[in-house]
């Protein structure tokens, strides 16, 4: 089975630029995960996504963030205008939600941003 | 109470030797902890996980221990080796609502050859 797949991998933009992350899911996981995670921190969700509805959004700084999931396949997040504090990695996750060994989530390789 | 603190930050451990990483909670309503291992360059990847309703789960060489009254946890690796050198995160999380992680800061394991 493929993995969550992420793209790009590395992304270097002045600040105040913008820049788009994008992640294709596990098929068929309805639930789908963006995270932070700042260097030598864990990671933190910034928005999660049951199908092509919001969740979970209360960490997601919604005046520069915001992100979407049409179809309730494939996602994007996009940052705009960027800030020096946004470096960091962005991962997606995704998982099937429910109970037991479908709690699991699974992660892509993350998107390395730096905001110079 | 939605933190996770984990310790320690760091932790170097001899070949062979057993590397031992805690983690505590305060939400009561968390019902739900994996621990996650990551390599550098790469996204976390589920390492083994318990639910409350056991005291200690083993999977090879990696066990974890709850302690429901203390409201913490641990991730034991036994007989640890070099390619256990990765950061590890545990998390929690409930199983009503969103289903949502909070993870802990992470430590960072190095294990000599």
């Amino acid at each position: 089975e493929a993995g969550v797949a992420q793209s790009p991998r590395y992304k270097i933009i002045e600040k105040r630029q913008s820049v788009a992350f994008w992640c294709n899911p596990i098929s068929g996981h309805a639930t789908l995960y963006w995270y932070q995670q700042i260097l030598g921190q864990g990671p933190k969700l910034l928005i999660q996504f049951q199908n092509n509805g919001v969740v979970d959004d209360s960490q997601l700084p919604k005046d520069r963030f915001s992100a979407e999931r049409l179809k309730g396949v494939d996602s994007t997040l996009k940052i705009q205008p960027a800030k020096l504090e946004d470096s960091a990695v962005y991962l997606c996750a995704s998982s099937s939600l429910g109970t037991g060994a479908k709690d699991e989530q699974f992660f892509g390789p993350g998107t390395r941003l730096t905001v110079l | 109470q939605q933190q996770v603190k984990q310790s320690p930050q760091s932790l170097i451990v001899q070949k062979g030797g057993i590397s031992i990483i805690n983690c505590a909670y305060e939400n009561t309503a968390f019902d739900y902890f994996p621990w996650y291992q990551q390599f550098p360059g790469k996204g976390p990847a589920l390492l083994i996980a318990i639910r409350p309703d056991v005291s200690e789960k083993k999977e090879g060489r990696f066990t974890i221990s709850f302690n429901k009254s203390a409201k913490q946890f641990s991730l034991h690796i036994m007989d640890s080796q070099p390619g256990d050198s990765a950061t590890y995160f545990c998390a929690a999380s409930m199983k009503s609502g969103t289903y949502k992680y909070i993870f802990g800061t992470g430590t960072r394991l190095k294990v000599l050859a």
